[in-house]
């Protein structure tokens, strides 16, 4: 069965440090997310992406992250100067064409110090 | 953001009984809602969803109930399992706005053997 797959699990970085999480989306899928949850709160939607642009973002998304999708089948969340509060799990997700439910990818675990 | 909300942070339910997981909304416009099942330091795996122009859909043992005029969903499990215990978040989505997720804060059933 098809899924979304996220590497690092992991990250550890120190604060204003660079770092990007990468998704390889279901491959047929067309419309792309980010979500992140901080530990003990709620899902929260960060950004939508579809047809190679931005469809949609959050407050949260702000100057300090941007997405891309390089190729045919990554895409990538890059926080560029990571603050202790984006420690979280960042979660990838995708969604095929006419389809209403979003398929969620395992998550990066990002711990910043 | 308040939008969804889960009241009840936890449920306890004996193994072979109905849970009920219950699920508020406030906008009215959301046309599409989802239940997800989610375990610790793992992604939200898709359950079941309805769109707003249907009141329940079905599938196995899992049933979403759509109750618009009171803007409350809720999801039975008959009969519960010990493997349903997991978090469960509602979300709900504005499809045609790029269908980006709006979750609840999450229900975490136990089903005791």
């Amino acid at each position: 069965e098809p899924e979304v797959t996220q590497t690092p699990s992991h990250q550890v970085t120190q604060m204003g440090q660079e770092v990007i999480l990468r998704c390889v989306p279901i491959s047929n899928h067309l419309y792309f997310y980010w979500y992140r949850q901080i530990l003990g709160q709620k899902v929260e939607f960060l950004v939508s992406f579809y047809n190679n642009e931005i469809s949609e973002k959050s407050e949260i998304f702000d100057d300090q992250f941007s997405v891309e999708r390089p190729d045919g089948s990554n895409f990538t969340l890059k926080i560029r100067s990571t603050k202790l509060e984006d420690s979280a799990m960042y979660f990838c997700a995708s969604r095929g064409r006419g389809a209403g439910e979003q398929y969620f990818g395992p998550g990066t675990r990002l711990t910043v110090t | 953001d308040q939008q969804v909300k889960q009241n009840s942070p936890s449920l306890s339910v004996q193994e072979g009984r109905i849970s009920i997981l219950n699920c508020d909304y406030t906008n009215s416009m959301f046309d599409y809602f989802l239940w997800y099942k989610k375990y610790p330091a793992e992604g939200p795996t898709f359950l079941i969803s309805i769109s707003s122009i249907k009141d329940k859909n079905e599938d196995g043992r899992f049933t979403v109930f759509l109750n618009k005029s009171a803007k409350h969903l809720s999801l039975h499990i008959v009969p519960s399992q010990p493997g349903d215990s997991a978090v469960y978040f509602c979300a709900a989505s504005l499809y045609n706005q790029g269908g980006k997720l709006i979750f609840g804060q999450g229900t975490e059933l136990s089903v005791k053997p």
